[in-house]
Order: C-alpha cells, then structure tokens, then sequence
C-alpha cells in the first residue's frame, strides 16, 4: 500500500464550480500535511499548507481528519488557470525534513 | 533569476555514460533533495542532505550517488546511465528546524538511449 494515495483522476470540471479532493496516508504517526500544485511536467509549487483546524486561502479550503486519515483540498468558483495536478504531500514525526508525495489528482476546467 | 538552479535543463544520451545533474540555490536553506518524477509513480527521493557533511539515501538510490560541494550546491551523478533511468528530475531545498516546505527547481528532462 502506498504511503501516500490520491484518486490520479482526471476531474474535469466548468469553470465556476467546486471541487473536492481527498487523500489518505498510512501513517497515523504523520505531523505535517501540505498541498503542492504542477502545472505539466513543471516543478512542484506549495500551495498551501495543511493545519489541523483547517484553513483557508482566498477560494481554497484545506482539511485534516487525523481520526480517518485524510486530507481533502476544496476549490470554489474554479478558474482556467486552476487546471493543474495537485500533490497531496506528508511527513511524519520520524522523516525529519522528507516529505512523501502522492502520485498527484489531475484538475481540467474546461470554459 | 532562480533561488533554485538546475543544469542542464534537458539532456539526451547513451547508456553506459556518466551523467552529472548540478543544482545550485541562493535560498540560503540547509536542507537539500534530489528526487525523480515518472508518470503514474509521482516523486521519489533518490538522495538528500541535511548540510555540507551530510548524505542520506532516499528512497531509490541506486545507480545514482551526490556530493553537496557547499551549503549552496547538491549534484547528482549517474556512474553508468541505463535507460530506466529516463526521467524528469527535480532538485528541491528547504530551511532546517522540523519540517519545512519544499523548493523546488526547474527540473532536468534526462533521455537516456
């Protein structure tokens, strides 16, 4: 089982809507919970950060369930430029500074 | 210009060569990785270092071996190049104390032959 699993998608949405990922991880022992954005066959980008009592930047809203596992990251009012690959990131207490990455969800909004 | 640096940016070449990937960054962070990307398999650590004297394996480490020069540099070598190492590479860095975000660089796009 990987330690890190996204649905790889494509989720293909129109341009206005909202849309949800999730993700699980394996180890209950993970501290710390970040999600990247890739634009094709580009360098990973942070986008956010993941706390455990959720937070927001502007249209997106991350969340941590520690009790199932999970991470979800919701986009509102999708944009064009939303259409990426998003990569569910995590570390646990005994990796110090690596992160393990998920293989990524694919985002397309169409006009 | 790039706080993280990656050359050279694409490379074609034939199995049994000796490859040198270098990444410079002026983030002035401790901490760097050097990691492989493939389709369907997401990013993998190949190797990083948490400062100058420091040298750990990753995840998928073999056929491949790093020198970190300075705090500022982190090279990758391949001693004998084979085609299952065709790849997008992606050298990162972050700041030391616990766990920090990533930076990555441009990548390399490696063929080989």
């Amino acid at each position: 089982r990987k330690e890190v699993e996204q649905d790889p998608g494509p989720f293909n949405v129109p341009e206005g809507a909202t849309v949800a990922f999730n993700c699980t991880y394996s180890n209950s022992a993970s501290q710390s919970f970040f999600w990247y954005r890739q634009d094709c066959r580009k360098e990973p980008k942070l986008l956010m950060s993941v706390y455990s009592s959720g937070n927001e930047d502007g249209r997106f809203t991350a969340q941590l369930n520690r009790a199932s596992q999970y991470i979800s990251l919701l986009i509102r009012d999708s944009k064009l430029s939303d259409s990426a690959t998003y990569l569910c990131v995590v570390n646990h207490y005994n990796q110090g500074g690596k992160l393990i990455f998920g293989q990524g969800t694919e985002l397309s909004v169409k006009p | 210009d790039a706080d993280v640096t990656q050359t050279p940016r694409n490379r074609i070449t034939k199995t049994g060569k000796r490859i040198m990937l270098e990444c410079s960054q002026t983030k002035g962070h401790d901490r760097m990785y050097w990691y492989r990307q493939d389709p369907g398999l997401g990013l993998r650590l190949i190797y990083y270092s948490f400062d100058v004297k420091d040298i750990n394996k990753g995840e998928i480490s073999d056929g491949y071996s790093v020198s970190r020069q300075a705090q500022a540099k982190f090279s990758l070598s391949l001693e004998s190049a084979i085609p299952n190492q065709t790849a997008l590479y992606f050298c990162a860095t972050s700041d030391s104390g616990g766990v920090q975000p990533q930076h990555f660089g441009d990548g390399t796009r490696l063929s080989i032959l």
